[in-house]
């Protein structure tokens, strides 16, 4: 249980276009979904946090107009990155969490990644 | 906001040797974690603490967890080929939905 995926695992577009990714839980509802950012031999760093129904909440530094989150349903969030350019180039990790009340902590399940690459 | 480290950056045994990974954080937190990762993959759930705890057990696994210190370490033993990867810590000091920093993580080649 608690499986989370993303499509697609790895694209490539040219530099000015947009490329979707979507994250899914597919066997939970999640009230809650993280998109990361990771660079090559490097950490993942947050970028939002979304909520189903609900405006994203970014981190420090992440362009909200670049980087558009849409999580529509309990199972379905989508990172839509705008006009990329290469240095967006970057392995995109999302994660989702059941939300379960009266928990004392809500473990996150991640995606097996999206590695984008951009021309 | 706080940002775990950890050490080694990269650690290189042979197999059957014990493998230790630390992290250390800057904030106080509810719970620290293990993920593995293999290469270009996602990460995988390992192990869970929290701050009332001291050690815990998980097959091959031992993490302890220091919080005067702010630090944790994840133990491997009788380590196999199997367990090369990237191994990253993460806290989280978050009231409600989880808001996991990670460290930048340590990577270890087991030769066999």
């Amino acid at each position: 249980g608690a499986v989370v995926s993303q499509h697609p695992s790895w694209v490539i577009c040219k530099s000015g276009t947009s490329v979707k990714i979507e994250c899914r839980s597919l066997d939970f509802q999640a009230t809650t979904m993280f998109w990361y950012r990771q660079f090559p031999k490097q950490s993942l760093m947050l970028m939002a946090t979304s909520n189903e129904g609900s405006k994203a909440t970014y981190e420090q530094g992440v362009e909200k107009d670049k980087f558009l989150i849409n999580h529509a349903s309990l199972t379905l969030s989508t990172l839509t990155v705008t006009s990329a350019h290469p240095e967006d180039s970057s392995f995109y990790i999302c994660s989702a969490t059941p939300g379960m009340s009266g928990r004392s902590y809500n473990e996150q399940f991640f995606g097996p990644g999206t590695r984008l690459t951009v021309l | 906001s706080q940002q775990g480290e950890e050490d080694p950056q990269a650690l290189s045994i042979q197999e059957g040797e014990n493998a230790t990974m630390n992290c250390s954080y800057k904030t106080s937190i509810n719970n620290l974690q293990w993920y593995r990762q293999n290469s270009g993959r996602g990460l995988v759930h390992l192990i869970l603490i929290r701050s009332n705890e001291r050690e815990k057990h998980s097959g091959r696994l031992r993490v302890t967890l220091d919080t005067s210190k702010k630090s944790s370490s994840l133990l491997i033993t009788a380590s196999r080929a199997a367990d090369t990867a990237s191994y990253f810590c993460a806290t989280d000091a978050s009231q409600g939905a989880q808001k996991l920093v990670f460290g930048q993580g340590t990577r270890l080649t087991i030769n066999p």
